[in-house]
């Protein structure tokens, strides 16, 4: 089993609708979460660390559950420039190093 | 400010060759991280540095990939023999390095590397 699992998609959605992506992580001793985007053949970035609490930014909200190991991203009134891979990261605390998942694959059509 | 760099942004080698890559992490930053991405596949830890600290080299997927860091800046990995599945991005990274749960890794724009 993968450290960190994501459905590749695509996810072939219109403008202005809602999206959610899930992710699953194995490691119960994971302590950070984060969602980083990465544009076709271009870097991962940071969009945004997920708090247990949930967490929103604009037109993102991120969700955390420990119990399930699972972790969200919803991303609302979708916009061309939201096309993009969304990968769902780990951060253990173990080999100083972030567990990426393979990344969910996002297309938004006029 | 200056964001990490890599270079070459392209690598084209024979099989067997030796490649060097290049990363210059962004200025202050005591963490530096190296990962490579296939294609279709996620990204995949190949080792870390961490200020004066032994490097963990836990992701290396043999000996024939190593990595120096001089002078607590410039990155250099190296992988000796190529073959081609090691034919992928090699993507460095760099944080502050002052708490690793927060700290937030910027990428630089990655080097291609195709081994024929």
């Amino acid at each position: 089993r993968k450290e960190v699992e994501q459905d590749p998609g695509p996810f072939n959605v219109p403008e202005g609708a809602t999206v959610a992506f899930n992710c699953t992580y194995s490691n119960s001793a994971s302590q950070s979460f984060f969602w980083y985007r990465q544009d076709c053949r271009k870097e991962p970035k940071l969009l945004m660390s997920v708090y247990s609490s949930g967490n929103e930014d604009g037109r993102f909200t991120a969700q955390l559950n420990r119990a399930s190991q699972y972790i969200s991203l919803l991303i609302r009134d979708s916009k061309l420039s939201d096309s993009a891979t969304y990968l769902c990261v780990v951060y253990t605390g173990t080999a100083s190093k972030l567990t990426f998942g393979t990344g969910t694959r996002l297309q938004v059509t006029l | 400010g200056a964001g990490v760099s890599q270079s070459p942004s392209n690598k084209v080698t024979e099989k067997g060759k030796d490649v060097e890559l290049r990363c210059d992490p962004i200025s202050g930053h005591t963490a530096l991280y190296w990962y490579r991405q296939s294609l279709g596949q996620g990204l995949e830890f190949l080792i870390y540095f961490q200020g004066n600290s032994a490097p963990d080299k836990s992701g290396l997927p043999s000996d024939r990939f190593s990595a120096e860091r001089t002078g607590g800046s410039v990155s250099t990995l190296t992988i000796q023999r190529t073959q081609q599945e090691d034919s992928a991005v090699y993507l460095c990274a760099s944080s502050l390095g002052q708490g690793r749960s927060t700290d937030t890794q910027y990428f630089g724009p990655g080097t291609r590397l195709t081994v024929l």
